[in-house]
């Protein structure tokens, strides 16, 4: 069974870092993309960036380029985001989710979400 | 960017009857690489429908997608208490891939 687990609700300062995983199983991790969407709180969804674990490739979202930073370990199958510095208006919920169907797929399994919330 | 138009923002109906999601394109869709996603409250988003028309592993077949170019279509048959729901339109195929601001389809 395909599964993406997401690492733990996060409460973090203003300036503060911090790093976000999903691990992936059940299917071979590195033949997969594996996409980062935010929600907002009580917005719809925001495509951050993709990535290939296979070979690092990865793709920003204009709109992320700069402010997060995509990557994964495919010895144990977890893909990452993390910020140097956040912001209160980073607080939402973050979404790991698979590509199926190579590099121009839909989404077809969702991790079930890490909420971060920034707040002095 | 390829900005999605999602309409109505929000559709009041009941159960039993049929409910017809729009979602417009600011530039043709390559390949018809259209998505429907489905999210319910405090819940994650769920594939309903992939390449505008095929629908994702275990979808009822009340759930049914069309269209191509820059107008797409999701068409819930007959509406079940469990498809009260905001729905996602989402194109894969150009690069920043980019979600319409959803549907959401209400009790009436």
């Amino acid at each position: 069974e395909v599964q993406l687990a997401q690492s733990g609700a996060e409460v973090k300062k203003p300036g503060e870092s911090l790093k976000i995983s999903c691990k992936g199983s059940g299917y071979s991790f590195t033949t997969y993309w594996i996409a980062w969407v935010r929600q907002m709180p009580g917005k719809g969804l925001e495509w951050m960036g993709i990535m290939y674990p296979g070979d690092s490739d990865i793709r920003y979202s204009p709109s992320f380029q700069g402010q997060v930073t995509i990557s994964a370990d495919k010895s144990i199958s977890t893909a990452y985001v993390q910020w140097s510095s956040l912001k209160a208006s980073d607080t939402a919920m973050y979404y790991c989710a698979r590509l199926a169907l190579g590099v121009a797929g839909p989404f077809d399994y969702w991790g079930q979400g890490t909420l971060v919330t920034v707040s002095s | 960017e390829i900005v999605l138009t999602q309409s109505p923002a929000t559709l009041s109906l009941s159960p039993g009857e049929r409910a017809t999601l729009s979602c417009r394109a600011s530039q043709s869709v390559s390949s018809s690489y259209l998505a429907w996603y489905q999210q319910k409250p405090g819940q994650t988003p769920r594939l309903l429908i992939y390449g505008a028309s095929s629908r994702a592993t275990g979808i009822p077949d009340r759930f049914s997608g069309s269209g191509s170019g820059t107008d797409f279509t999701l068409t819930i048959s007959r509406l079940e208490p469990e498809d009260f729901a905001v729905y996602y339109c989402q194109q894969y195929g150009s690069s920043p891939w980019t979600f319409g601001q959803g549907t959401k389809v209400e009790i009436k």
